[in-house]
């Protein structure tokens, strides 16, 4: 089946640090890659949505210059958290789909990120 | 705006019991619905993929129909195993990207 990796699964920083997370499907062409983010106890958030080749697109409240992502191949997206603070401290998941939109995502095992 | 409600929020069985698994959406327009299973402090597993065209797809001990005239969609388990504890999540396409909207998810604890 569809395998997508993220790397790291755990990261200890200080604040001001900026921190990438990266994200690769392993067996399939991902054209549209997603973040989410998530609270302790609570369902995923929606951060932004990329397609190979163009600028992502963020959900409201996202601030685009804070979680910069970079979706430059079809098998590599990047979600850059720039400057973190405590409050960035959450569990960040990324997904990936091939080029229909019928087609599951498929989810990294996450990222918990801590920033002290 | 599409909303995806699970119900019950929380589910405690023994060991071996049958359960259902139920999850609402209010607008039927959906090209599928998908289940997911979420450990603690992981990511997310597919379970099923239901397609608009389809009423339900099994795998192994799990079983999820879909009914989108009613904006509803269950998820049974069978003989049901300490193993399967988790958080269970179904969600649907939605908006212009098609992202996935996300239930609010139920926990279930399977006692030995």
């Amino acid at each position: 089946g569809a395998v997508v990796s993220q790397h790291p699964s755990w990261v200890i920083c200080k604040s001001g640090t900026s921190v990438k997370i990266e994200c690769r499907s392993l067996d399939f062409q991902a054209t549209t890659m997603f973040w989410y983010r998530q609270f302790p106890k609570q369902s995923l958030m929606l951060m932004a949505t990329s397609n190979e080749g163009s600028k992502a697109t963020y959900e409201q409240g996202v601030e685009k210059d804070k979680f910069l992502i970079n979706h430059a191949s079809l098998t590599l997206s990047t979600l850059t958290v720039t400057s973190a603070h405590p409050e960035d401290s959450s569990f960040y998941i990324c997904s990936a789909r091939g080029d229909r939109h019928n087609q599951p995502q498929h989810f990294g095992d996450g990222t918990r990120l801590s920033i002290l | 705006k599409q909303e995806v409600t699970q119900i019950p929020a929380a589910l405690s069985v023994p060991e071996g019991e049958n359960l259902v698994l139920n999850c609402s959406f209010t607008d039927s327009a959906i090209y599928n619905l998908q289940w997911f299973r979420q450990d603690p402090g992981k990511g997310l597993t597919s379970l099923l993929l239901i397609q608009s065209s389809q009423r339900e797809q099994t795998s192994g001990r799990l079983n999820a129909s879909l009914d989108k005239s009613s904006g509803r969609s269950t998820l049974y388990i069978a003989a049901s195993q300490p193993g399967d504890s988790a958080t269970y999540l179904c969600a649907v396409p939605g908006g212009a990207t098609n992202k996935l909207i996300f239930g609010t998810g139920t926990l279930l604890a399977v006692q030995p």
